[in-house]
């Protein structure tokens, strides 16, 4: 079985400032995908970033990047430059190649981020 | 292009009610998945098509709840009877086969009273 973990809660940063969010997995698949996502306050979810298991570098999108640390299974996602826009919650998730697992996006509980001027 | 379309978005029903919430996905893609956000569950996968086809519907709460892909440009999910703890926002997602990434509609609010 898969599973995501998220153990911020919530957050606050100031703006321009650089804000890491923690993502640790288990998964007894060999080969992954790890995803960001955004859920600000309208509700809607916006794909931030994505890492593959295999990519040997690190996922960067713009602002975004994900610290990728396959050993320690953690994909945690760096936020650069906070800007008031980047208020919202952020989901970590997966998505394996198991038989049982295929097609699924196991999702994490969010961690609350509050940009401050 | 049009990203993944939902109606509708907002839904208040009576407990008992039939409840149906519809999903277009981006054009081209052959995958579509439903899922359903709550305070208590989070983010949870309800059933997932490929090329129109349901492949997973595992976490499907009950047979209350029941999904359709006609098409390839349409998907339904319907809950007969609705009660209040149907109440959550369901997402509709879409990607490519062979792709990784899901985007997703804009959501349904379900309110059951």
């Amino acid at each position: 079985a898969q599973k995501i973990t998220q153990t911020q809660p919530g957050m606050f940063v100031q703006e321009k400032e650089a804000v890491t969010l923690d993502c640790t997995y288990d998964t007894s698949d060999q080969s992954y995908g790890l995803f960001w996502y955004k859920q600000p306050s309208s509700g809607e979810m916006i794909f931030l970033i994505y890492q593959g298991s295999y990519d040997e570098q690190n996922a960067t999108e713009g602002r975004y990047s994900l610290n990728f640390q396959k050993a320690r299974k953690s994909a945690n996602l760096v936020i650069s430059a906070s800007q008031l826009g980047d208020s919202a919650m952020y989901f970590c998730a997966m998505r394996g190649t198991g038989t049982d697992s295929w097609g699924k996006l196991q999702f994490g509980a969010g961690t609350q981020v509050v940009v401050t001027p | 292009d049009a990203g993944v379309i939902q109606s509708p978005r907002h839904e208040v029903t009576e407990m008992g009610q039939e409840v149906t919430l519809r999903c277009k996905p981006i054009s081209g893609h052959n995958s579509l998945f439903w899922y359903r956000q709550t305070m208590m569950r989070g983010l949870e996968l309800l059933i997932y098509f490929n090329n129109n086809v349901p492949i997973d519907d595992s976490g499907m709460p009950e047979d209350r709840f029941s999904a359709k892909m006609p098409n390839a440009s349409f998907s339904t999910l319907k809950i007969q009877p609705s009660e209040p703890r149907d109440s959550a926002v369901y997402f509709c997602a879409s990607s490519l086969r062979g792709e990784e990434t899901q985007y997703f509609g804009p959501g349904t609010r379900l309110l059951v009273l």
